[in-house]
């Protein structure tokens, strides 16, 4: 139990182009999921916390304009990467949070290159 | 300041052999400590998840050992094969707000 997907696993787009990542919670309902991003050999950073039918919560410094989050259902969020630039390749990593909060189940991931 | 600091940065070790990580954290108020696997181009895999009153939990031949009132964790890996080799993260979630705060990351590199 508790699989996370994301779709698309990578993607390749142009510059200003926009790009849109799933996030789905499989066999649970998730009223809280996290987005995160990786690059090469660094931790996981946050960027934004939404939550089910409500707007999302971004961490300092991540752009919300930028990055629009949508959770609308209890299995789906997706983040969108507006007018991207090579500067935001990266992976993205999103989560989804458990029956208790404290627990996160993460997905496999999305590599994002921007060219 | 990283409040979870992991070491080794990375290591090398042949086929068959053990290894132990270690992780510190000054994150508070504290509410679980987690280590994971990663794989290269793959999220997170969790190992095992340790409370405030856990000192030991197992996974196949991952032991992870928490120390709460130093702040400090172990991860062993016993008798090492090549699909060990990934990234292995420390992870602490903190109790009044659900964050978690990530480490570095130590990179582990199994050789036949």
């Amino acid at each position: 139990g508790a699989v996370v997907s994301q779709h698309p696993s990578w993607v390749i787009c142009k510059s200003g182009t926009s790009v849109k990542i799933e996030c789905r919670s499989l066999d649970f309902q998730a009223t809280t999921m996290f987005w995160y991003r990786q690059f090469p050999k660094q931790s996981l950073m946050l960027m934004a916390t939404s939550n089910e039918g409500s707007k999302a919560t971004y961490e300092q410094g991540v752009e919300k304009d930028k990055f629009l989050i949508n959770h609308a259902s209890l299995t789906l969020s997706t983040l969108t990467v507006t007018s991207a630039h090579p500067e935001d390749s990266s992976f993205y990593i999103c989560s989804a949070g458990g029956p208790s909060l404290y627990e996160q189940y993460f997905g496999p991931g999305t590599r994002l290159t921007v060219t | 300041k990283n409040q979870v600091e992991q070491s080794p940065q990375s290591l090398i070790i042949l086929e068959g052999k053990n290894c132990t990580l270690q992780c510190n954290y000054t994150v508070s108020p504290f509410s679980n400590l987690r280590w994971y696997k990663q794989d290269t181009g793959r999220g997170p895999v969790s190992l095992t998840i340790m409370t405030f009153s856990e000192n030991t939990k197992s996974n196949g031949r991952y032991t992870a050992t928490l120390d709460a009132d130093t702040k400090q964790s172990s991860l062993h890996i016993t008798a090492s094969q090549l699909s060990d080799s990934a990234s292995y993260i420390c992870v602490v979630t903190r109790s009044n707000d659900y964050k978690l705060s990530f480490g570095a990351g130590t990179t582990v590199t199994v050789r036949a």
